[in-house]
């Protein structure tokens, strides 16, 4: 299994430009997350989703947009980029029929924004 | 308003000796807490987890404890060693709503000295 992957690893991009931010896992977990991590500061849950077709705004969801058509993938675009949103970004899984909390997080993207 | 905080965002300790991470919670709904444990450049990965109903639960070298009535949990590594050093961070979840609702605090900074 890879578990979760996340692509790219690292991206620049200008004020105003767009971009997806991908991530897939293979574990057939229904639950997904993307949570972002600024310097000093612990994880803030942007959107999450349930299963394919469910998404759901988190703590910190202004700026980005999901969805969920499968329930491998879990992309996160970001339509109109700011330097607010330089940050690093995780995505994560996690099965729901467990009751033990686990969420398995990617390698991340570390996003600037100039 | 941050609703699990770890106040000591870094911590040095001996090789061989404890290290004891701290966190406490303000929400009273919280009643699912975690561990987590993250290296530079890759994701988090999950620690040890306890539930409201223990006040300690076990695994190897990793002991956490919790005292509801404080709201604070601590987890204890013994003995450290070298390969410890990493960022934890502390999780909590009322348990109600499950894995979506994860709240993390800010991390703190291990250091095992040689």
């Amino acid at each position: 299994n890879a578990g979760v992957t996340q692509t790219p690893k690292f991206r620049i991009l200008k004020i105003g430009q767009s971009m997806t931010l991908q991530c897939a896992q293979d574990m057939n977990h229904n639950y997904m997350y993307w949570y972002r991590q600024d310097p000093g500061m612990g994880l803030k849950l942007i959107y999450y989703s349930v299963g394919a077709g469910i998404t759901d705004k988190g703590e910190v969801p202004n700026g980005y947009n999901v969805s969920r058509s499968t329930t491998e993938d879990f992309p996160l675009r970001l339509e109109l980029a700011a330097p607010s949103q330089t940050s690093v970004y995780f995505c994560a899984s996690s099965d729901s029929r467990l009751v033990d909390y686990e969420q398995y997080f990617g390698p991340g993207t570390r996003l600037t924004v100039t | 308003d941050q609703q699990v905080k770890q106040n000591s965002p870094s911590l040095s300790v001996q090789e061989g000796r404890i290290s004891i991470l701290n966190c406490d919670y303000t929400n009273s709904m919280f009643d699912y807490f975690l561990w987590y444990k993250k290296y530079p450049a890759e994701g988090p990965t999950f620690l040890i987890s306890i539930s409201s109903i223990k006040d300690k639960n076990e695994d190897g070298r990793f002991t956490v404890f919790l005292n509801k009535s404080a709201k604070h949990l601590s987890l204890h590594i013994v003995p450290s060693q070298p390969g410890d050093s990493a960022v934890y961070f502390c999780a909590a979840s009322p348990s109600n709503f499950g894995n979506e609702k994860l709240t993390f605090g800010t991390g703190t900074r291990l250091t095992i000295i040689p």
